[in-house]
């Protein structure tokens, strides 16, 4: 079982640049969450889903995008990067039974 | 405010020894799960163990055990028989609607051989 699977596992961007982080899950999960992670903050919710076509604003929203097109699928979109952005983003999906599955990351830098 | 707070950013213990971390959380939610997750440095998140708020019986996962003081907001996890495979990121974490997870600053446990 794969679980929750995250792509790329790193990137470099420069200002200004655009990209779009691919979250994929396959235990049929309604929930998909996007997190980012940076030191001494733990982890903050970006956006979140609660079912294919629907999507939502977490607590740190500003200069994302996401999309849920498939139920399997959660993207999370960056329009024009900035160096604030440099973190790591967590994927996650849940049943309404609670537990999160967490995929293994991504490394974002922008210069 | 949702938050989650853990006052230790660095604990340090030997090998075999008990260790226990804190947590205190805000919530306003009348029915919620609290959790702790392990980050080794691979940076893969795992689930240590969860609590449900309205069962008084402390949780147990093996060598890990919580105390919750749900009056007090307060959910500490303790770990016996430390362990080299122990030294991690650990987060102090609740949920709230559509299974949204508030987690702490974390704490960095080291334990020494």
């Amino acid at each position: 079982n794969a679980g929750v699977t995250q792509t790329p596992k790193f990137r470099v961007l420069k200002t200004g640049q655009s990209m779009t982080l691919l979250c994929a899950q396959d235990m049929n999960h309604e929930y998909m969450y996007w997190y980012r992670q940076d030191p001494g903050m733990g982890l903050r919710l970006i956006h979140y889903s609660v079912g294919e076509g629907t999507t939502a604003k977490g607590e740190v929203p500003d200069g994302y995008n996401v999309s849920r097109l498939k139920k399997q699928n959660f993207l999370l979109g960056l329009e024009s990067a900035a160096p604030s952005q440099t973190s790591v983003y967590f994927c996650a999906s849940s049943s309404r039974q609670v537990k999160a599955f967490f995929g293994q990351g991504t490394r974002l830098t922008v210069v | 405010a949702q938050t989650v707070t853990q006052s230790q950013p660095e604990m340090s213990v030997q090998e075999a020894e008990t260790v226990t971390l804190s947590c205190t959380y805000d919530t306003s939610e009348s029915n919620y799960y609290l959790f702790w997750y392990k980050q080794p440095p691979s940076r893969q998140m795992i689930l240590v163990i969860r609590q449900e708020a309205y069962k008084q019986q402390n949780a147990t996962e093996n060598r890990f055990s919580v105390n919750f003081q749900k009056a007090a907001k307060s959910f500490s996890l303790k770990i016996s028989d430390s362990q080299l495979g122990d030294t991690a990121m650990y987060f102090c974490a609740f949920n709230r609607g559509a299974q949204k997870l508030v987690f702490g600053q974390g704490t960095r446990l080291t334990i020494n051989p």
